[in-house]
């Protein structure tokens, strides 16, 4: 069954420290995959995206992530993180063909210590 | 390009009640999606429409939901005779037809549901 694993719920990192952000996947051939951010009461902002290539892509906000096939994850990094960064992030992968539909993760909720 | 508009914003109801969600998705986007997302989790498919046609439903739209898509261009979802389960934040994204780069979906900011 295709599906999306974040298998940190919360983390809490303090400002300025470097964060990773897991997420692996299951899916028959590789899918699209994609990093959301979700502030409280807002509608999803997209932060980077995979479709081929270079398997390290440059996001919004100074966020990257690289996709390894073999180990079928796109974990999503920063170097060095901000207060405002706080926020639920959410790795999504799309089909891709047909209804080009997402299948989300369930969240890492990001809280950041002054 | 001024996104993905979603009407109302929040919505309170009684149990058994009809309520009705609209979406405006980007002007030149032809792909239309609806999204359902409950606390603690990620948005889960609902249905998705290319221009007028409502091409897949997903099996968490049970009958009670109806999603329409008039001209190919708002888009309503409606649901009946509303249950508690169903407050959730009912989101709506659109992208552009094509693969690669127009591939990806842009969100509104969501309808709040609950159901008292």
């Amino acid at each position: 069954a295709q599906s999306v694993t974040q298998p940190d719920i919360h983390i809490t990192v303090s400002e300025g420290a470097s964060l990773e952000l897991r997420c692996n996947y299951s899916y028959g051939a590789t899918p699209y995959l994609f990093w959301y951010v979700q502030s409280p009461g807002q509608g999803l902002q997209l932060l980077l995206k995979y479709f081929s290539g270079d398997t390290l892509v440059q996001g919004i906000k100074g966020f990257e992530a690289e996709f390894k096939r073999s180990q079928s994850s796109f974990n999503l990094r920063k170097p060095s993180v901000h207060w405002s960064d706080a926020a639920e992030y959410f790795c999504a992968v799309g089909a891709p063909s047909g209804t080009y539909k997402y299948i989300f993760g369930t969240g890492t909720r990001l809280k950041v210590l002054a | 390009d001024t996104g993905v508009s979603q009407n109302p914003r929040h919505k309170i109801t009684k149990r058994g009640q009809n309520v009705t969600f609209r979406c405006d998705p980007i002007s030149e986007h032809n792909r239309l999606y609806w999204y359902r997302q409950t606390l603690g989790q990620g948005p889960e498919f609902l249905t998705y429409f290319q221009n007028e046609a409502q091409l897949e439903k997903s099996r968490l739209l049970s009958d009670r939901f109806s999603a329409e898509r008039p001209k190919g261009s708002f888009s309503t979802l409606e649901i009946q005779r509303t249950e508690q389960g169903d407050s959730a934040m009912y989101l709506c994204a659109s992208s552009r037809r094509g693969r690669g780069s127009s591939y990806e979906q842009y969100f509104g900011p969501g309808t709040r549901l609950t159901v008292t």
